[in-house]
């Protein structure tokens, strides 16, 4: 089946520093993917639309000077954590869906842990 | 905008029995998707059904079934003969067409006790 890989599993940085998370379509092409953010026993929320070739859709009070969004290919997306900070340790998780196949079949990456220290 | 209220933070069942998650939501629009998701302690997504609203009847997955009712705006899950493998969050999500950017509910946490 379809596969959306992402890379780090993990990471930890220093407080200040920047982080890059990135979200791969192994075997399709997305002209959009999404990233959400997930909170310790909260739910996933929608941060941003990544659409390739053009700029990312932030979602109201996600600040996209702070999370850069890059979609170079239609098969990688990138999530820039700039100047990061404690309060953005979170699960970091994507998601796609194929540009060329119909019925809106949606696959999730394994997620991606940031720990600001 | 859409929203959807998942009003059971924690539910728990015996092995074997059966247990219904229940799911609003909130949109006016006529055509959509609506999904559960499993997310089990990995935090890896797992698609457990998947409804779409022009279709009146419910979707089913083995164990797994729905009943949707489009005007009352509800989409609960029945989970039958429960097993240990069950214990998870589960989220109710939803989803226009074309979009697909899902919107989650806050979840509920499944035990199922042996």
């Amino acid at each position: 089946g379809a596969v959306v890989s992402q890379h780090p599993s993990w990471v930890i940085c220093k407080s200040g520093t920047s982080v890059k998370i990135e979200c791969r379509s192994l075997d399709f092409q997305a002209t959009t993917m999404f990233w959400y953010r997930q909170f310790p026993k909260q739910s996933l929320m929608l941060m941003a639309t990544s659409n390739e070739g053009s700029k990312a859709t932030y979602e109201q009070g996600v600040e996209k000077d702070k999370f850069l969004i890059n979609h170079a290919s239609l098969t990688l997306s990138t999530l820039t954590v700039t100047s990061a900070h404690p309060e953005d340790s979170s699960f970091y998780i994507c998601s796609a869906s194929p540009t060329a196949r119909s019925g809106n079949t949606i696959y999730f990456g394994e997620g991606s842990w940031l720990t600001v220290v | 905008a859409q929203t959807v209220t998942q009003s059971q933070p924690e539910m728990s069942v015996q092995e074997a029995e059966t247990v219904t998650l229940s799911c609003t939501y909130d949109t006016s629009e006529s055509n959509y998707y609506l999904f559960w998701y499993k997310q089990p302690p990995s935090r890896q997504m797992i698609l457990v059904i998947r409804q779409e609203a022009y279709k009146q009847q419910n979707a089913t997955e083995n164990r797994f079934s729905v009943n949707f009712q489009k005007a009352a705006k509800s989409f609960s899950l029945k989970i039958s003969d429960s097993q240990l493998g069950d214990t998870a969050m589960y989220f109710c999500a939803f989803m226009k067409p074309d979009y697909n950017d899902m919107r989650f509910g806050a979840g509920t946490r499944l035990t199922v006790k042996p």
